[in-house]
């Protein structure tokens, strides 16, 4: 599977937009970009996951530039509840394993 | 969406002994399943790849005589820990394969923090 590449932490002002980036120059044609987040002690919980689309559900948007080598993770408006460790991962979609890299530890405040 | 549940949350052990934790798949039936671990201030590592009605994987490292895995069926898979060590404190965290809404992701349990004395 391919690594990505995060930055391992980044602030955020409560109410504004939340914009994390990942880089996954080798990742091949058919994997995915999976984004999961981790509370404090608790399990990581799904977010979004897209293959060269750009995808927005009810938590948040991914945009996947057009090469495919790095996505945006936006979390519209960001609130306290937020905080957390965010990981992206790249992954194939057919019995591929989910390999957590350090992930981006972010803080919204307010 | 799919709920994965773990039981129990938190187990207390003396060393040597053996403890046993329980991964569900609450409302989606899951053939294979995942157990990871993740110390302090650390990521989540994956330890073994559980499929339903057979043996499971491990990656490379992880002892399979000590961390014995058991998934016998579509909606549970079980991690024991044998003779367990105060290094073997740590949070394990499992996670279910779900084919639902089209997609193949992983849902992931609320995790079971294990402490060995």
């Amino acid at each position: 599977d391919a690594k990505t590449t995060q930055p391992p932490s980044m602030d955020c002002a409560e109410g504004r937009a939340a914009n994390l980036p990942c880089n996954h120059s080798t990742i091949s044609g058919n994997e995915y970009v999976y984004w999961y987040r981790q509370i404090h002690s608790q399990g990581p919980q799904y977010i979004i996951h897209g293959l060269k689309n750009n995808e927005t559900n009810e938590m948040a948007s991914l945009i996947i530039t057009e090469d495919r080598k790095s996505s945006t993770l936006i979390l519209p408006h960001a609130t306290l509840r937020d905080t957390a460790v965010y990981y992206c991962i790249v992954r194939y979609n057919q019995g591929g394993k989910l390999i957590f890299g350090q992930g981006t530890e972010l803080s919204v405040k307010p | 969406g799919a709920v994965v549940s773990q039981h129990p949350s938190w187990v207390i052990c003396k060393s040597g002994t053996s403890v046993k934790i329980e991964c569900r798949s609450l409302d989606f039936q899951a053939t294979t399943m995942f157990w990871y671990r993740q110390f302090p201030k650390q990521s989540l590592m994956l330890m073994a790849t559980s499929n339903e009605g057979s043996k499971a994987t491990y990656e490379q490292g992880v002892e399979k005589d000590k961390f014995l895995i058991n998934h016998a069926s579509l909606t549970l898979s079980t991690l024991t820990v044998t003779s367990a060590h105060p290094e073997d404190s740590s949070f394990y965290i499992c996670s279910a394969l779900s084919g639902r809404f089209g997609t193949d992701t992983q849902y992931f349990g609320p995790g079971t923090r294990l402490t060995v004395l």
